[in-house]
């Protein structure tokens, strides 16, 4: 089981890039690597996800460094809409290899 | 497309009543999933069904049975509701046809148990 480590809380201001770091030093070679989002009193959804070096979709980008023992959300120009639980996971197809930890809980200021 | 749909959105049982949790996804998704989430904690994945016909225990199955009805459908049952079980129950459905793992969630389930 690929366990992940990443900050409890982190915040921020409008306007300012977020990046949250996560740990995976037992990555498995088929593993990939996913970020959820969850707001309150709503169930977690997908944001991103990638197998190594960068990827950018309208919402973040996710770049992984070659070893892929840690990976970095990155949240351009945050508002306060991003205030929200965000989740790294790391795993393949089989869901009893899916751990949710208990995520970063970041809070954006005006 | 309504993706994936919980039943009933809040519950409050009395301690050793029975009830069941309803999910259904119109994804055509081959697996789901059935996870609690306590106050400020992340998801532990309680039971799931990695297809039709099939399902699998998760980290915290004890106090509870899944039954995967059909390929949409996937309900979660308390046999004997406990105040350890007031939580709150997302189910999620992913398509792991492609052998990775992306879970499209539910609003979720509060269950209050007294």
């Amino acid at each position: 089981l690929a366990k992940t480590t990443q900050p409890i809380s982190m915040d921020s201001y409008e306007g300012q890039e977020v990046n949250i770091t996560c740990s995976h030093n037992n990555i498995a070679t088929n593993d990939y690597i996913t970020w959820y989002q969850q707001f309150p009193s709503q169930g977690p959804r997908f944001i991103i996800q990638g197998y190594k070096t960068k990827v950018t979709n309208e919402v973040a980008s996710l770049f992984i460094p070659a070893d892929r023992k840690s990976s970095t959300l990155s949240l351009p120009r945050v508002s306060l809409s991003d205030t929200a639980v965000y989740y790294c996971l790391v795993g393949y197809s089989s869901a009893s290899k899916i751990i949710f930890g208990s995520g970063t809980r970041l809070s954006i200021r005006p | 497309n309504a993706g994936v749909t919980q039943t009933p959105k809040f519950q409050v049982l009395k301690t050793g009543q029975s009830m069941t949790l309803q999910c259904a996804q119109d994804m055509n998704h081959n697996s789901m999933y059935w996870y609690r989430q306590d106050p400020g904690m992340g998801l532990r994945l309680i039971y799931y069904s990695a297809s039709e016909g099939t399902t699998d225990k998760g980290e915290v199955p004890n106090g509870y049975n899944v039954s995967r009805l059909n390929k949409r459908e996937f309900s979660l049952r308390l046999e004997s509701a406990a105040p350890s079980q007031t939580s709150v129950y997302f189910c999620a459905s992913s398509d792991t046809a492609t052998g990775i793992e992306t879970q499209y969630f539910g609003p979720g389930t509060r269950l209050l148990v007294l």
